[in-house]
């Protein structure tokens, strides 16, 4: 198994522009995670899949940030305008069962950079 | 509000020595904690958990201790090895086990 895949690897934007990650979790897992990594604040949930369905995105820092999984192969997590305190490195995570009952599979990550 | 605090950024231990990373939580709904384990430039992987009704778990070199009363627990490393090196992030989770939520991370450096 590939495990856990999430494209780009790096991004460097500029402030105001769309910025749109890429994640394909572990095949059969029916739950996906994205999550943030910044010095401040660790590693932050943003928002949780089951089965395709948006369960829980109240660690959605505002309305600029979106996830969508339009099927069990395929997430997107998207910004939009940037900013710089965006700059994070985001990880997608998938697992069979609720989480905290199992481990989760992460990604290696996207390390975004906004200028 | 942050609900899981691993309140030391970096520890240094000598190689064969144990290193101890500590994490208290908040919330007593809490029933289910883990520990990932951190390398540069890759996703955090699973290194061990334990449920509220343990107080221990053992796995090879890697023990984590559960003290429900302070709300603590505890990852022990016996003995250190420099591949230890890494950040590692404890976890925790409530009954219904759909939230984890995470510490901000223990940076470890083992020196050889």
């Amino acid at each position: 198994d590939a495990g856990v895949i999430q494209s780009p690897r790096h991004e460097v934007t500029e402030m105001g522009q769309e910025v749109t990650l890429r994640c394909k979790p572990i095949s059969g897992h029916d739950y996906l995670f994205w999550y943030r990594q910044t010095m401040m604040r660790g590693l932050e949930l943003l928002i949780y899949f089951n089965n395709n369905v948006p369960i829980d995105d109240s660690g959605m820092p505002e309305d600029r940030f979106s996830a969508k999984m339009p099927n069990a192969s395929f997430s997107t997590l998207k910004i939009q305008p940037s900013e710089p305190r965006d700059s994070a490195v985001y990880f997608c995570a998938s697992s069979r069962t609720p989480q905290g009952r199992n481990e989760q599979f992460f990604g290696p990550g996207t390390r975004l950079t906004v200028l | 509000d942050q609900q899981v605090k691993q309140n030391s950024p970096s520890l240094s231990v000598q190689e064969g020595r144990i290193s101890i990373l500590n994490c208290d939580y908040t919330n007593s709904m809490f029933d289910y904690f883990l520990w990932y384990k951190k390398y540069p430039a890759e996703g955090p992987t699973f290194l061990i958990s334990i449920s509220s009704i343990k107080d221990k778990n053992e796995d090879g070199r890697f023990t984590v201790f559960l003290n429900k009363s302070a709300k603590h627990l505890s990852l022990h490393i016996v003995p250190s090895q420099p591949g230890d090196s890494a950040v590692y992030f404890c976890a925790a989770s409530d009954p219904g086990g759909f939230k984890t939520i995470f510490g901000a991370g223990t940076r470890l450096f083992v020196k050889a």
